[in-house]
């Protein structure tokens, strides 16, 4: 009966290769985040997906780039590993409204926790 | 731009104390949201409470309380008689028209037995 889900929870690879992160959610609901947890415990957004559609976009490099094949699932993608990419990541969902960006409560994945040696 | 400001970085009380997490926040809106979440040792994030910016109502939850005041933009949070059980990073965060959840910098309580 979990609610959010990530694969794998932990991720230890070097850098330069790729690697993806999944996420799904059977809340029902319609908007999927992805934020990044740095070392010293800061969380920051990355992404949203309102049903798909990409909500926000936040300043991050061009090697993440998150995938909605459906709106219960957003993965995460990211090309060519840097040290500095070795972060707790969480995915979460929240209700919303179809078609539009969202204030309701985000509900968390137990994260992933990626380490670049 | 909006911002939250937890500046207690770490406290630490013996069990059955009392405890306040301090939480101010800065938004130009007057329609915002202010959440809670509890960050166990585990990792996981925990939603506790979600409150909205014209409901000023204190809010008690068994041994959580949560104190929203507008007029110095803070929305503390209290537990009372702690347990060992409530050691963990503890967030606040906003949300307002720009739809991204701000996060403050956490609070690492410590409740020793």
């Amino acid at each position: 009966d979990t609610a959010v889900s990530q694969t794998p929870k932990y991720l230890v690879t070097q850098m330069g290769n790729d690697k993806s992160i999944k996420c799904e959610q059977n809340l029902g609901h319609d908007t999927m985040y992805w934020y990044k947890q740095d070392s010293k415990k800061f969380l920051k957004i990355m992404f949203s997906y309102n049903n798909k559609e990409l909500i926000i976009n936040e300043t991050v490099p061009n090697r993440f780039s998150p995938k909605s094949p459906d709106k219960a699932h957003l993965n995460l993608h990211i090309n060519s590993l840097e040290l500095g990419d070795s972060a707790v990541y969480f995915c979460a969902s929240s209700p919303g409204l179809a078609g539009g960006a969202s204030t309701d409560t985000q509900y968390f994945g137990p994260g992933t926790r990626l380490t670049v040696l | 731009a909006q911002k939250v400001t937890q500046a207690q970085t770490e406290i630490s009380v013996v069990e059955k104390e009392d405890v306040t997490l301090d939480c101010v926040y800065e938004t130009r809106d007057t329609t915002y949201y202010l959440f809670w979440y509890k960050q166990p040792p585990s990792g996981e994030l925990v939603f506790l409470i979600r409150r909205n910016s014209f409901d000023e109502q204190n809010e008690i939850s068994g041994r959580y309380s949560w104190n929203f005041q507008k007029s110095t933009s803070s929305f503390n949070f209290t537990i009372t008689a702690s347990q060992v059980v409530d050691s963990a990073v503890y967030f606040c965060a906003l949300i307002d028209s720009s739809y991204k959840l701000i996060f403050g910098s956490g609070t690492r309580l410590l409740v020793r037995p």
